[in-house]
């Protein structure tokens, strides 16, 4: 059973520091990793998506995958409390096709 | 462009009726998949279908869900004799799966509600 694990928080961050949220997964031949963004009441929307080794910014945001470490992260610069929301980390499985998510992690951010 | 649409948005029915959900996804992705979520927990992968393959349906629940996609476009998935555990908000998400672009974008969901 392949899987994606994340801690479920809630992770507290101050307005204007950095949230780090982190996510491994069990499927080393993965390629695709994904970022989605839950506000409470609505559907995931995707926030970042990576494929290759490294950093990968837009805006406030930055994903980070290490494939040897089996660990992808997501860093928000400048939070905000609109960012105050759940954050699911998914993974395409390598085999099968599909996607994986994790359980996702509760960030808020207190002013 | 258009994004991915379901109807209808809510749903209420009664233990033992038969409900469908419609999903429409964005034009030109061959991947459709399904999901449901209960209250404050995570998504429970459904279905899934990718081009003129045999649809994934290793995490439908039960024999009284079913899903078909006609056309390679929209879906419908159905649920049969509702119970009250079926109440969730049920999602549908589609994707490019080509060119190496996998990101799923999702519907607003449905939420349904048994009573």
């Amino acid at each position: 059973q392949k899987e994606v694990e994340q801690n479920s928080g809630p992770l507290s961050v101050p307005e204007g520091a950095i949230a780090s949220l982190n996510c491994t997964y069990s499927d080393r031949g993965s390629q695709s990793f994904f970022w989605y963004r839950q506000y409470s009441g609505k559907s995931p929307e995707l926030i970042m998506f990576i494929y290759s080794n490294g950093d990968k910014e837009d805006g406030r945001f930055t994903a980070q995958l290490n494939k040897a470490s089996q660990y992808v992260s997501l860093l928000i610069r400048d939070s905000q409390p609109s960012d105050s929301a759940t954050y699911l980390c998914a993974v395409r499985d390598s085999s099968a096709s599909k996607i994986i998510f994790g359980s996702g992690t509760r960030l808020s951010i207190r002013p | 462009g258009a994004g991915v649409s379901q109807s209808p948005s809510n749903k209420v029915t009664e233990k033992g009726k038969d409900v469908e959900l419609r999903c429409d996804p964005i034009s030109g992705h061959t991947a459709l998949y399904w999901y449901r979520q209960s209250l404050g927990q995570g998504l429970e992968f459904l279905i899934y279908f990718q081009g003129n393959s045999a649809p994934d349906k290793s995490g439908l629940p039960s024999d009284r869900f079913s899903a078909e996609r006609t056309g390679g476009s929209v879906s419908t998935l159905t649920i049969q004799r509702t119970q009250q555990e079926d109440s969730a908000v049920y999602l549908c998400a589609s994707s490019l799966d080509s060119g190496g672009a996998y990101e799923q974008y999702f519907g607003p969901g449905t939420r349904l509600t048994v009573t």
